[in-house]
């Protein structure tokens, strides 16, 4: 699997979008971003995936460079409750599993 | 749609037991995953079961196996329990175990070995 880097921890205002970004250089043409998020003592909970075009739901939107090199996942309004580690994967369409890396801590302030 | 659902949620056991921990898929997923996850060593994968059939095994001892009955619920199982087996135990369902589909997760069944 292609590796990603993501930064440690940010913080975020309450009520404004949360920008996370994700490099995953060497990302294959079979390929998908996938992005996860883990609140304490839970589960991780699927938010969004993609190939190469952008995708939005109900959760976030997705946004891939054009060269896949690289992605940007959008909290388009913060809550307390998106308090959470966040993981970037990239994940062969052909995968069984999931690896998960070390995520980005985010807090969101009040 | 009910997500995931693990049981127990909580365990305690003593070196050398065994525990059975339980998982019921997303209705119509028939891939279901297990994952170990410790702070130390993060997410790693156990099993993957699709159809009653183990389709894929992670680098753990025969200690942990698992199973899946024709309604694809899953139960993992773990003998001779030792220390270093105190974890968060990760169940996760998908339509299919792969092609891309996404994997959804149970919260877990913390399981403290003493």
């Amino acid at each position: 699997d292609a590796k990603t880097t993501q930064p440690p921890s940010m913080d975020c205002a309450e009520g404004r979008a949360a920008n996370l970004p994700c490099n995953h250089s060497t990302i294959s043409g079979n390929e998908y971003v996938y992005w996860y998020r883990q609140i304490h003592s839970q589960g991780p909970q699927y938010i969004i995936h993609g190939l190469k075009n952008n995708e939005t739901n109900e959760m976030a939107s997705l946004i891939i460079t054009e060269d896949r090199k690289s992605s940007t996942l959008i909290l388009p309004h913060a809550t307390l409750r998106d308090t959470a580690v966040y993981y970037c994967i990239v994940r062969h369409f052909n995968d069984y599993k999931l690896s998960f890396g070390a995520g980005t801590t985010v807090t969101v302030r009040a | 749609k009910a997500g995931v659902t693990q049981t127990p949620r909580y365990l305690i056991k003593t070196r050398g037991q065994q525990v059975t921990l339980s998982c019921s898929p997303i209705s119509g997923h028939r891939s279901v995953s297990w994952y170990q996850q410790t702070p130390g060593q993060g997410l790693q994968f156990l099993f993957e079961y699709f159809s009653e059939t183990q389709r894929n095994k992670g680098n753990f001892p025969g200690r942990f196996s698992g199973r899946q009955f024709s309604n694809s619920r899953s139960e993992m199982n773990v003998s001779t329990l030792e220390l270093g087996d105190s974890a968060l135990y990760l169940c996760a369902s998908s339509l299919e175990g792969a092609q891309a589909s996404p994997l959804h997760f149970g919260n877990g069944t913390r399981l403290t070995v003493t």
